[in-house]
Order: C-alpha cells, then structure tokens, then sequence
C-alpha cells in the first residue's frame, strides 16, 4: 500500500515549456486534489476532483489544468509555464471531502 | 483577511518544555478541523483532528472553541522529535484551508 505517489520528484522548466505532474492513489479514494505551497503561506487549493471524470477550480486554478481519466490518477498540466509557478507541488487524496487528506511527497518545480 | 490565521513563530523551546499554538478562523459555518504536521521538505501529514469535545493523543492535547473562532494544540514535555511546522487546517464545507503554519524547534 504505497498511499499518495507523485513523479517527478524534481524539475526545472525554462520559461513557455509545458509539463504533466502525475499524482496516484491506491486507497480508492474518490476525493483527490492538487496544491502548491509557497513560503510564507498555506497550501493553496488549484483544482480538485470529486470522482472519476469529474474536475473543479480551486483558489488558484489559472494557468494549470487538470484531469481525472482514471479513478487513482489525477494530472495536473502546465501548458506554458511561468517563474511564478516555481513552488512545491502537493498532491492529496481522501475518502470524502470532510475527512482527513493524505497528502504525496511532492514536487519541486523550478521554472527559470 | 485570512481565512485561517496562525502565530508563524518561531517557537524555540527547550526539551520537556509545554507548548501551545492558537489558531483563528473566520467562517463560523466551518464542519471540521485537524492539526497536520510538516516535516522540513516534506509533505503534510495528519497529526490529529479535533472534536467539539477536545481530545488527547499522549502529549498532545487540542482544543475547539466554536464561539471564539479558533483551535489549539497543547503540546506537552517537547521531545526534539516534535520539530517540526505546525498547520492548522478546517473545513469549510468541503473545502479545506490551511493556515500557513507554525514553526517549532525544540532544542537540548
């Protein structure tokens, strides 16, 4: 039972480059969400799932753009990255929307 | 202002010191509500969620005060092991907001 799992670990983009984050969960959970985490400040909602095939906007959505073909699987896209994306990216899942989240290791993105 | 509010600190203690953080938070329609703790470069994990009745988990003690607004988290005889940030969460909702943590090192 691996939990919350996210690749890459790590990443550096130039400016206008595109990327995929991939987070999975082994727990069937239907909730699953993406957040970053910037110094200073909490974790920040970007988009978040519901269920299988289903996708919503979170706090901070623009820029990134998400997916949820799979039930343990939730994607979030950068189509055309910016400096102001560089930041740590969490993924998280949980059972239903008022119950604890579990959250991946992380990814660090650096976007010169 | 923040949704959900907390002291950054940092806390410098000494071991078996008792600690203790507050947390505000502003919606008063808010359902639920938990104590994660965040390891330096690491992801947030569940520390305990907190019950309208206040509730213990060995050392550590949190609080709910509904009237006022905020939750504490009681942390007793530090260990260096509780270094660590600190994140208040509730749930409004469904949605989860997060404070933005509170920093504690707990020295020799």
């Amino acid at each position: 039972n691996a939990g919350v799992t996210q690749t890459p670990k790590f990443r550096v983009l130039k400016t206008g480059q595109s990327m995929t984050l991939l987070c999975a969960q082994d727990m069937n959970h239907e909730y699953m969400y993406w957040y970053r985490q910037d110094p200073g400040m909490g974790l920040r909602l970007i988009h978040y799932s519901v269920g299988e095939g289903t996708t919503a906007k979170g706090e901070v959505p623009d820029g990134y753009n998400v997916s949820r073909l799979k039930k343990q699987n939730f994607l979030l896209g950068l189509e055309s990255a910016a400096p102001s994306q560089t930041s740590v990216y969490f993924c998280a899942s949980s059972r239903t929307g008022v119950e604890t989240q579990y959250f991946g290791p992380g990814t660090r993105l650096l976007v010169l | 202002r923040k949704e959900v509010e907390q002291d950054p600190g940092p806390f410098n203690v000494p071991e078996g010191a008792t600690v203790a953080f507050n947390c505000t938070y502003s919606n008063s329609a808010s359902q639920s509500f938990f104590w994660y703790r965040q390891d330096c470069r690491k992801e947030p994990k569940l520390l305990m969620s907190v019950y309208s009745s206040g509730n213990e988990d060995g050392r550590f003690t949190a609080q709910l005060n509904r009237a006022s607004q905020y939750i504490s988290l009681l942390i007793r005889d530090s260990k260096l092991s509780d270094s660590a940030t600190y994140l208040c969460v509730v749930n409004e909702l469904g949605d989860m907001r997060f404070g933005a943590g509170t920093r504690l090192t707990v020295k020799p």
